[in-house]
């Protein structure tokens, strides 16, 4: 696609339940970021893939969150059992990896509203 | 590893004034800077980036920014502000070490009629 796509763009949920975040990086973008915006605040590094390398997860705040992606495609985060602190803004960015200089391109962010 | 320091939360500026919005790393070898404004509603979008050569670097929208190494400070500037300019700007750094993108806490940039 043209952008980084996120969906869905709004998700509430209930305390206690699982969510599952989709993020469809620029295809031939082979680096992936997820990062997560708590209101009034600045991104928080979550995970980092590249390529078919092990991921970076130095990011996740707990065992709780987990991420996954295949190849160079699309990635999902997965937290479970959602806390009220685990609202958010949830963005994915992307590059494509052949160069540590490059720019990251962002999507518009899933708004996860724990209740 | 690098962290970003945005002193300022929040600025804000009359229409047609200039602003500078300021960003500190930790560390200067070999860093690659970013500016990203988040317009309310929209993603991040690049503003502008230092790589190598001059350290004056202009980006869109009539703002620049300065590299500079001795004071490890690459603040963002603008001569004349316009109400379209209110944002979020974020300040980023990253190094040719490694591919991890280093984020400010983010300055909330209103400007006032």
């Amino acid at each position: 696609g043209a952008g980084v796509s996120q969906s869905p763009s709004n998700k509430v949920t209930e305390k206690g339940k699982d969510v599952e975040l989709r993020c469809d990086p620029i295809s031939g973008h082979t680096a992936l970021y997820w990062y997560r915006q708590r209101l009034g605040q600045g991104l928080e590094f979550l995970i980092y893939f590249q390529g078919n390398s092990a991921p970076d997860k130095s990011g996740l705040p707990s065992d709780r969150f987990s991420a996954e992606r295949t190849g160079e495609s699309v990635s999902t985060l997965t937290i479970q059992r959602t806390q009220q602190e685990d609202s958010a803004v949830y963005l994915c960015a992307s590059r494509t990896g052949q160069a540590t200089n490059e720019k990251l391109f962002f999507g518009s962010g899933t708004q996860l509203s724990v209740l | 590893a690098q962290s970003v320091t945005q002193l300022d939360s929040q600025v804000p500026v009359f229409e047609e004034a200039p602003v500078e919005l300021r960003c500190n790393y930790s560390s200067s070898v070999s860093v690659y800077l970013f500016w990203y404004v988040q317009y309310p509603n929209q993603g991040l979008q690049l503003l502008l980036k230092y790589l190598s050569g001059s350290t004056l670097v202009k980006g869109i929208n009539g703002f620049e920014a300065e590299f500079n190494k001795s004071q490890t400070s690459f603040h963002l500037r603008k001569p004349s502000v316009h109400i379209s300019d209110t944002a979020e700007y974020f300040c980023a750094v990253t190094q040719n070490t490694g591919n991890q993108f280093y984020f400010g806490t983010g300055t909330s940039l209103t400007v006032i009629p």
